[in-house]
């Protein structure tokens, strides 16, 4: 079975860093065509893509958030890590890691998400 | 704000027929990017409903199907349910990064 979880902090203080893992279950990132990434979703509000990563150790990044992502990956672990810096309390969202294989192009399975907030 | 435009809601009677569009340019669905829709229920994670501007993965139901002509794209259920009130979203790409829609929630009368 395919599946992604996600986990990380649930609570972040505004100016620190953020870490989220997203564990693969079901498949591995060394496979070819194969890319995760990472999406958000502020409470109320659109989903967001973030960053992604594939399975050729190419990242693409989110234009307006580039400066503050590093996406990276440990394919013994099956593990994509996800770092934002100086979070602030407009990052607090639910956090998606999703699974992207390259015939489709579209995002065919979803970890359940993981809330971050932001707050001091 | 973003680059897929999306109406905030729409709604319709138990089997009416409902249209969701989803707008763009000429940078993302009008320069020959796939379109593809997502379902949210509540508090859910969202779920692959339409990839490729018209294939349903398997086990959607064939009341949904997808379209795409010039800069837009659209996504129509036809015999509403009730199960299908929810949130969906268009997702494409914009100068090869991936984008989604602003998203549209879906009333059941």
């Amino acid at each position: 079975q395919v599946t992604l979880r996600e986990s990380g902090p649930a609570l972040v203080k505004p100016t620190q860093t953020l870490t989220l893992t997203c564990t693969l279950s079901g498949f591995s990132l060394s496979t070819s065509g194969i890319s995760v990434s990472w999406i958000r979703q502020p409470p109320g509000k659109a989903l967001e893509w973030l960053v992604s990563i594939d399975w050729e150790d190419d990242r693409y990044y989110s234009t307006s958030l580039k400066t503050r992502l590093t996406i990276s990956k440990d394919t013994s672990k099956n593990q994509v890590v996800l770092t934002m810096t100086n979070m602030d309390p407009v990052d607090t969202a639910t956090y998606y890691c999703a699974r992207m294989p390259s015939p489709l192009y579209a995002f065919d399975i979803w970890g359940l998400g993981t809330m971050v907030a932001v707050s001091s | 704000q973003s680059a897929l435009t999306q109406p905030p809601s729409v709604s319709g009677a138990p089997w009416q027929r409902v249209t969701i569009s989803c707008t763009g340019s000429t940078s993302n669905i009008g320069a020959g990017y796939d379109v593809h829709w997502y379902q949210q229920l509540p508090g859910r994670a969202p779920k692959l409903l339409i990839y490729g501007n018209t294939n349903r993965p398997s086990g959607v139901p064939d009341r949904f199907s997808g379209s795409k002509s010039g800069t837009s794209a659209s996504l129509t259920i036809t015999g509403l349910q009730a199960e299908d009130e929810a949130d969906y979203y268009c997702q494409s790409y914009d100068s090869s990064l991936s984008v989604f829609g602003s998203g549209t929630k879906v009333t059941v009368l």
